[in-house]
């Protein structure tokens, strides 16, 4: 069975500018989560989608950050404009369903923004 | 809101020595704990994970951790460490839909 795929997995862009990334869920999985782990720090949730619906967007500086799943399956997260503290390793992750099926996380892709 | 504290950012210890990594919770309703290990340029791992019933709790490569309500904690345990056994590990605490991860503790191995 195929994991969940990020891309890029590196991405170096300068502050001010535009940046998207890319997950791909574990087929079948209802329930898409991104996450910001910025170094030295565990992860926090950005945005939770139960298909292609948000659940829950609280932490998600929605000034600059925005997320979509259309059709329910790959999603994608774009920062507009960057900042400096935006560096970090943005995580996805997928589950069967929401409630307390295991999270199965992607590689991360990391961003440094300069 | 829940938050999860994780005691020592870094462990060091000697290969076939005990592991044992702290972690401290807080939640209003009875907490959902959870255990993941990422290894460099590596997502998250599931170790292990508390719901409900028996207090200790099993895992993969060895790990267990127990959870204690009256100290607030959800220690994990190795009996004997493995140079494979060095990466990051994450406490974390779940209610409902909001997940909360701990800052994390660096294990290290030494030969």
């Amino acid at each position: 069975e195929a994991g969940v795929a990020q891309s890029p997995r590196y991405k170096i862009i300068e502050k001010r500018q535009s940046v998207a990334f890319w997950c791909n869920p574990i087929s079948g999985h209802a329930t898409l989560y991104w996450y910001q782990q910025i170094l030295g720090q565990g992860p926090k949730l950005l945005i939770q989608f139960q298909n292609n619906g948000v659940v829950d967007d609280s932490q998600l500086p929605k000034d600059r950050f925005s997320a979509e799943r259309l059709k329910g399956v790959d999603s994608t997260l774009k920062i507009q404009p960057a900042k400096l503290e935006d560096s970090a390793v943005y995580l996805c992750a997928s589950s069967l369903s929401d409630g307390l099926q295991e999270q199965y996380f992607g590689p991360g892709t990391r961003l440094t923004v300069t | 809101a829940q938050s999860v504290t994780q005691l020592g950012s870094h462990v060091s210890v000697s290969e076939g020595a005990l592991v044992l990594l702290r972690c401290n919770y807080s939640s209003s309703v009875p907490p959902y704990l959870f255990w993941y290990v990422q290894y460099p340029n590596q997502g998250l791992q599931l170790l292990l994970k508390y719901t409900t019933g028996a207090t200790l709790v099993k895992g993969i490569n060895g790990f267990e951790a127990e959870f204690k309500k009256s100290e607030t904690s959800f220690h994990l345990t190795k009996p004997s460490a493995h140079m494979s056994d060095a990466a990051e590990y994450f406490c974390a605490v779940r209610n409902n839909n909001d997940m909360r991860f701990g800052a994390g503790t660096r294990l290290t191995v030494k030969p």
